[in-house]
C-alpha cells in the first residue's frame, strides 16, 4: 500500500525566504510527526500531531518553524526567513497512534533542503 | 525515554551472522526496547521490538538479556541491503511521544 510521501524530494532555497514542506501520511493514521536529521548529526524531534489535540511543538528550534496539519490528513512545515543551518533533511512520520510499545512509525523518505 | 549506549560502528561480512549490542543499564521496568533502521537516503524503518522476551520477525531477532540491561539484534544472514546505521531505542508503553534517537551503530557490509 502507499506510504508516507513527501515532497519535494529537494529544495534548494536562498537565506532569508519561506519554504513549505509537504507530508501525506499513510491514509487512517492519526499520529504525525516531523524531524529533521542534519548532515552526520542525528534525527532531530521537530513537532508532534496526535488526532485533534493541540500539536506538541517543544522540539522547534526557533519561531521560524511551524506546522499545521490540515483535516487530520496532510500536514506542512513553514520555515520562514530560512538561514543556512536550516540546511537539513526533513522527515516525516505517521503512526496510528496507538500505545507506544506497539506504534511503529513509517517515514517518507524526507525533504533534503538547502539554504544557499 | 531512558538513554542507551551503542557502538558508532560494526562491520560484518555478507552471508553471516551480525550481533548489534545495545546497553540500557537504566531501562525502567516498563520500558519496551525497539529498533529501527535507516537504509543510505532513506528514511528510518522499525525493525523490531520486545519487552522481556527474545523476539523474532521476519528481519531480524532480538535477544534481551535476563536483566533488561541490555539487548542485541541479530541479523542471521546480513546482506548488503542490510547496510544501514542501527538505532536502539527505549520506549514507555503509554502516551504517543516522539522516537528519541541517539547516533546508533553504522553497519557495513562486506561483499
Amino acid at each position: 500500500g502507499a506510504g508516507v510521501s513527501q515532497s519535494p524530494s529537494n529544495k534548494v532555497t536562498e537565506k532569508g525566504k519561506d519554504v513549505e514542506l509537504r507530508c501525506d501520511p499513510i491514509s487512517g493514521h492519526t499520529a504525525l510527526y516531523w524531524y529533521r536529521q542534519s548532515l552526520g548529526q542525528g534525527l532531530e524531534f521537530l513537532i508532534y500531531f496526535q488526532g485533534n489535540s493541540a500539536p506538541d511543538k517543544s522540539g522547534l528550534p526557533s519561531d521560524r518553524f511551524s506546522a499545521e496539519r490540515t483535516g487530520g490528513s496532510v500536514s506542512t512545515l513553514t520555515i520562514q526567513r530560512t538561514q543556512q543551518e536550516d540546511s537539513a533533511v526533513y522527515l516525516c512520520a505517521s503512526s496510528q497512534g496507538g500505545p507506544r510499545h506497539t506504534d511503529t512509525q513509517y517515514f517518507g523518505p524526507g525533504t533534503r533542503l538547502t539554504v544557499l | 525515554d531512558a538513554k542507551t549506549t551503542q557502538p558508532n560502528s560494526m562491520e560484518s561480512n555478507e552471508e553471516e551472522p551480525v550481533h548489534l549490542p545495545c546497553n540500557h543499564s537504566t531501562i525502567s521496568g516498563t520500558d519496551y526496547i525497539h529498533w529501527y533502521r535507516q537504509l543510505p537516503s532513506q528514511g528510518p524503518e522499525y525493525v523490531i521490538h520486545g519487552l522481556t522476551s527474545n523476539v523474532n520477525n521476519r528481519m531480524a531477532s532480538l535477544a534481551i538479556a535476563e536483566d533488561r540491561k541490555s539487548s542485541t539484534l541479530i541479523l542471521h544472514r546480513a546482506t548488503l541491503r542490510d547496510a544501514a546505521v542501527y538505532y536502539c531505542i527505549l520506549r514507555l508503553p503509554y502516551g504517543n511521544t516522539p522516537l528519541v534517537f541517539g547516533k546508533g551503530t553504522r553497519l557495513s557490509v562486506i561483499a
